[in-house]
């Protein structure tokens, strides 16, 4: 039984430049989150996805943050113009249909220099 | 404006006693409670929940408390153990009436220290 899986782990890049996170969630979940989580706060919730549907983006940070899930399996957010500002831990999950528990991956770290 | 509060930022407790880990909340419509536990470097993971037409939830070592009148909830550990040392997080969310929830309101964390 895989949990939730996110690649890269770790991501250091220099300001200006775009970055592109991957989050695969358990197999059977249709439900899938993005969230940002910094220093000495708890994660910070994004946007949301319902298989394909992207059903929540109002909380996306900026128009440089915009996230995908083509299929309905993996998704993948993407920061455009990397600012200092958005170095963070990125943290994805999942939950079943109708399920209020949600599942984290590991989270990736990002490191804006 | 926090809807979610965990007003203390640590808490150290004597092994084998009990952990009692206390969350606030602001917005009446959260109806669905959750609790994370949270090591360094790792994602949340999920301890336990609790809706709102409950006012207590066991599993375990852990029970989960909320008093909806008060808009508090609170997480008891008994008997605490070295391995439950982590940081605690009090999360909230709305569930649609066919199911799901819309994203999880984090408070800021507690920092459980669990002493031998």
């Amino acid at each position: 039984d895989t949990g939730v899986s996110q690649d890269p782990r770790h991501k250091i890049t220099k300001r200006g430049q775009n970055v592109t996170f991957r989050c695969d969630p358990i197999s059977e979940h249709n439900r899938l989150y993005w969230y940002r989580q910094t220093l000495g706060q708890g994660p910070e919730f994004l946007t949301y996805f319902q298989n394909e549907a992207q059903l929540e983006k109002s909380r996306l940070l900026s128009d440089r943050f915009s996230a995908e899930r083509p299929k309905g399996s993996f998704s993948t957010l993407e920061i455009q113009r990397t600012e200092q500002g958005d170095s963070a831990m990125y943290l994805c999950a999942s939950s079943s249909r109708g399920g209020g528990e949600q599942y984290f991956g590991p989270g990736t770290r990002l490191t804006v220099t | 404006d926090q809807q979610v509060k965990q007003n203390s930022p640590s808490l150290s407790v004597q092994e084998g006693r009990i952990s009692i880990l206390n969350c606030d909340y602001t917005n009446s419509m959260f109806d669905y409670f959750l609790w994370y536990k949270k090591y360094p470097a790792e994602g949340p993971t999920f301890l336990i929940s609790i809706s709102s037409i409950k006012d207590k939830n066991e599993d375990g070592r852990f029970t989960v408390f909320l008093n909806k009148s008060a808009k508090h909830l609170s997480l008891h550990i008994v008997p605490s153990q070295p391995g439950d040392s982590a940081v605690y997080f009090c999360a909230a969310s709305v569930m649609y009436s066919g199911g799901g929830a819309d994203g999880l309101t984090f408070g800021k964390g507690t920092h459980l220290i669990i002493q031998p």
